[in-house]
C-alpha cells in the first residue's frame, strides 16, 4: 500500500522567493512519484515524475524535485516564484500499477 | 491535439436521481481512469480500465457507482440514487499504455456534481 503526506495545506511566498513544497511518501514497494498542479477550475497537469534513474527530476515551468529514499521524501522546489505559479499542487505515488494515491494538496500563494 | 474531455462540466441533481458523467479520452490511449475530488476526502481513485481487461473497480465507494467503457474509448460513470455526499468533482484521466510502467496520466477538466 502507498500513502502520501503533504506538509502545509497552504504556503505563501513572495514573488522571486524560493518555493518549497514538501511531500513524504510511504510505500511497501519501490515508488513512482509525481507532482501535479491544478489551476482554478481546471484539471490536473503533470509537473514532473520520478520513475527510476536520476533522483533529481526537472519538470515544466522551472520546477524540480529530488527523490530521497533515505528520507522517503520528494519535495518540490523552484528557485524563484512567479505570480503565475499560484495554484494547488498535489504529490502522488504509485507502486508500479497505475492507481495514483494523492496527497491532500498544498495551495501556493504568491505575493508581490 | 485534443486532450481529455468531460461532459457535462457542471451537473446539479436532486437527491435520489441517477446521473451519468461522460469522458472522452485522448485518441489512442488504452488506459482510462476515474477519480473523485471532494473537500472531505481529497483526490480518490475510483476505477481503472485497461484495454479489454476487466476493470479495476477497487475504488468505487458503493454499489451505486458503476462505469463502463464502450469500444475501448468513451467511458460513462453512472451514479444511481445520488446522495449529498456524492457531491464532488469527478475527474477522468487517460494514459497511453497502462501496465506496470507508470505512464503519465492526462486529466480532463472534470465534472462538478452537486446533489441537492
Amino acid at each position: 500500500a502507498q500513502s502520501v503526506t503533504q506538509l502545509g495545506s497552504h504556503v505563501s511566498v513572495s514573488e522571486g522567493a524560493l518555493v518549497l513544497l514538501r511531500c513524504n511518501y510511504s510505500s511497501s514497494v519501490p515508488p513512482y512519484l509525481f507532482w501535479y498542479v491544478q489551476y482554478p477550475n481546471q484539471g490536473l497537469q503533470l509537473l514532473l515524475k520520478y520513475t527510476t534513474g536520476a533522483t533529481l527530476v526537472k519538470g515544466i515551468n522551472g520546477f524540480e524535485a529530488e527523490f530521497k529514499k533515505s528520507e522517503t521524501s520528494f519535495h518540490l522546489t523552484k528557485p524563484s516564484a512567479h505570480m503565475s505559479d499560484a495554484a494547488e499542487y498535489f504529490c502522488a505515488v504509485t507502486g508500479g500499477g497505475n492507481k495514483l494515491t494523492f496527497g491532500t494538496g498544498t495551495q501556493l500563494k504568491v505575493e508581490l | 491535439g485534443a486532450g481529455v474531455s468531460q461532459s457535462p462540466s457542471n451537473k446539479v441533481t436532486e437527491k435520489g436521481k441517477d446521473v451519468e458523467l461522460r469522458c472522452d479520452p485522448i485518441s489512442g490511449h488504452t488506459a482510462l481512469y476515474w477519480y473523485r475530488q471532494s473537500l472531505g476526502q481529497g483526490l480518490e481513485f475510483l476505477i481503472y480500465f485497461q484495454g479489454n481487461s476487466a476493470p479495476d473497480k477497487s475504488g468505487l465507494p458503493s454499489d451505486r457507482f458503476s462505469a463502463e467503457r464502450t469500444g475501448g474509448s468513451v467511458s460513462t460513470l453512472t451514479i444511481q440514487r445520488t446522495q449529498q455526499e456524492d457531491s464532488a468533482v469527478y475527474l477522468c484521466a487517460s494514459s497511453l499504455v497502462g501496465g506496470r510502467a507508470p505512464d503519465t496520466q492526462y486529466f480532463g477538466p472534470g465534472t462538478r456534481l452537486t446533489v441537492l
